[in-house]
Formats: structure tokens, C-alpha cells, sequence
């Protein structure tokens, strides 16, 4: 068990329609990362937080968007779903971010029909 | 863009053998990581070797960073079939004025019992 927690586990929706992706880091970490991985494109990094403010940007598209509260739990929204947006969304945490390891969650499998 | 990529992209072998998975990357580093991915799970920290740091050593993992030729190594000893994983690299670097955390497309290792 990593320590970071992420819910659900499982998400079917329709296209077109919006989720949110929410992720509870480990005690102590102030870093969270969120990644995307489709069988076609690896595993994208999309977006970082560290204390509570976006630190980098990946390739997140425009209809997606994410945010850190101030407990450092995060969540990830992607809205105007499309079926090329089925993938396992992980996200990880880590004390500082970069320069420590990060720990992976098990990931919110999202599929879209 | 993908920072960091693994070669070969699939590694077949035999238990006791070896295997040797191999990451370019194209940017200047803080420091490279080296995660492991059993099907569908989170990713697993491995290692992490900085920058300024040449060669590395856990149990039967053996990490080489050669900066100068933007790559590195990991090399897993005597493996065994509960190796059977995918390996990616990461590497921690500044992107457009930010740091972050990217990962490559991996490399699925196979280890025959």
C-alpha cells in the first residue's frame, strides 16, 4: 500500500458527460502529480501541485482541468467526455516533488462509452 | 513530448538470466527514476540516481547515468519470473520554465519460469 488514495476505482460514463477523479496523497506530501495512461500513448503526465498551486503542466487538454485543496487532497475533472479519453488516470504524491520518489496510487480506471 | 525512452520496448527472458532496459532522454536532468508497473497496477519506486551521481546499487538492481549520452541503465540480476513487469524510467528536469516529472513509454519484461 502506497498511501495515496484514490476514488473510484471504476468509472463507466457516456460521452459528453463530466467526472471527477479524486486523490488523497500520503501523510506529509505536499506534491501530487496526475497522470494518464492509454495503451496507445504510455503514461502522460498532465498536471502538478505542490502546496496547493499548480507547479507544471503537461499535456492536459483544455477540457480538463485540476486543482489541490487546501487538506492537499486533489481532484482531477474532465469534462465533454470522449471515448478517446478511456484510460487509467494514476495520480502520485511526493514530499517535495522531483527531487524524492513519487508514490502511485492504484488509479481510477475511466471508461467511456 | 516524452522525455525519457526505454529500449527495448518488450524484453523476453529466461529466469536466472539477466535483462538490461536501457532510457534516453533529451533534456538536462535533476536527477533520473526508475519505477516498475505490474499489469493494471500503480507504479512501484525502484530507484532514483542524481544527476552528479554515476552508478547505483539495490539488492539486484544495478542504475548507470551516463549525462553526457543522456541515458541510463538498469540492469536486474539473476531475475525471476515475479519480476515479470514494465519498467519505465523517469526523469526529473525543467520543462518550459517548470519542473516536473515525466515518465517514458516503458519496457515490458517477461521472465520465463
Amino acid at each position: 500500500d502506497s498511501g495515496v488514495t484514490q476514488t473510484p476505482k471504476h468509472l463507466i460514463t457516456a460521452t459528453g458527460q463530466r467526472v471527477t477523479l479524486r486523490c488523497s496523497p500520503r501523510s506529509g506530501d505536499l506534491s501530487v502529480y496526475w497522470y494518464q495512461q492509454s495503451l496507445d500513448q504510455g503514461l502522460q503526465f498532465l498536471i502538478q501541485y505542490y502546496n496547493g498551486e499548480e507547479r507544471a503542466k503537461g499535456n492536459i487538454l483544455e477540457r480538463f482541468s485540476a486543482q489541490q485543496f487546501p487538506d492537499l487532497h486533489s481532484e482531477l475533472n474532465l469534462s465533454s467526455l470522449e471515448l478517446g479519453d478511456s484510460a487509467l488516470y494514476f495520480c502520485a504524491s511526493s514530499v517535495t516533488g522531483g527531487n524524492t520518489e513519487a508514490f502511485f496510487g492504484q488509479g481510477t480506471r475511466l471508461t467511456v462509452v | 513530448s516524452q522525455q525519457g525512452e526505454e529500449d527495448p520496448q518488450a524484453l523476453s527472458i529466461q529466469e536466472g538470466e539477466n535483462a538490461t532496459m536501457n532510457c534516453s532522454y533529451k533534456t538536462s536532468i535533476n536527477n533520473l527514476q526508475w519505477y516498475r508497473q505490474n499489469s493494471g497496477r500503480g507504479l512501484v519506486h525502484l530507484i532514483l540516481i542524481r544527476s552528479n551521481e554515476r552508478e547505483k546499487h539495490s539488492g539486484r538492481l544495478r542504475v548507470t547515468l551516463d549525462t553526457s549520452k543522456k541515458s541510463s541503465s538498469l540492469l536486474i540480476t539473476a531475475s525471476r519470473a515475479a519480476d515479470t513487469a514494465s519498467y519505465f524510467c523517469a526523469t526529473d528536469a525543467w520543462d518550459t520554465g517548470r519542473r516536473a516529472l515525466t515518465f517514458g513509454s516503458g519496457t515490458r519484461l517477461q521472465v520465463q519460469p
